[in-house]
């Protein structure tokens, strides 16, 4: 199974909402990352899990919270979000270390009103 | 911070012709990773460079890395409807934490 999967695939929420996104592998890889894309825009790095700890937060805010319960899941708990924040948002898994490639889901494309 | 500038930024081509994609880094590319992207969807691994010199095929898609010149291309022969998409180049931001930067991607058009 070389699948990244995200759910969900598309959500619009209030900024007074709390929702999650989830994103699992089951390639046995133990580093897990979070991305963010604008429209014409490549991704940008939020967080990094190794081996479910947080390694790399990339000065994200506070209402973007995430979590790792085990090495197969990861979660990013939105709470108070701005309409700024309405991006397709990327989860991705890889071996440790630089020089392994990343896979990719296919993203949850998040609409904040 | 290392930086990746691609080019061309966007390119329209008839069915069956040849192109070539540029990533150009700031610094000296110990690797580089090449990804395709459809609009809106993830990111599909293509390839991956690690040494200087060193030349990857995979169908109808070729990439080399040129350390010296701190500089990729991806070359596509025969380009059909399938390939267009965008095409991403990356490389480690910093060594040993799996970060990744990216260019900002080149979008390709092709018409049958």
């Amino acid at each position: 199974d070389t699948e990244v999967t995200q759910t969900p695939k598309h959500l619009v929420m209030g900024m007074t909402n709390k929702k999650s996104l989830k994103c699992e592998q089951h390639m046995g890889h133990r580093a897990m990352y979070w991305y963010k894309q604008k429209a014409k825009k490549p991704p940008e790095l939020m967080f990094v899990y190794s081996y479910e700890k947080l390694s790399i937060n990339e000065s994200v805010p506070s209402r973007f919270s995430p979590e790792c319960p085990n090495s197969s899941l990861l979660n990013l708990h939105l709470h108070a979000l701005q309409p700024e924040d309405s991006a397709l948002y990327l989860c991705a898994s890889s071996w440790e270390g630089d020089y392994n490639e990343q896979f990719f889901g296919p993203g949850t494309r998040l609409t904040v009103l | 911070s290392q930086e990746l500038e691609q080019s061309p930024q966007s390119l329209i081509v008839q069915e069956g012709k040849n192109l070539t994609i540029n990533c150009t880094s700031s610094k000296t590319l110990y690797g580089l990773y090449w990804y395709k992207q459809k609009y809106g969807e993830g990111l599909i691994f293509l390839m991956m460079l690690q040494k200087g010199g060193e030349e990857k095929s995979h169908e109808k898609i070729t990439a080399k890395l040129d350390e010296k010149k701190q500089q990729s291309s991806l070359h596509i022969t025969a380009s059909q409807p399938s390939h267009a998409g965008i095409y991403l180049c990356g490389a480690p931001g910093s060594s040993n934490t799996g970060k990744l930067i990216f260019g900002q991607g080149t979008t390709l058009q092709v018409k049958p």
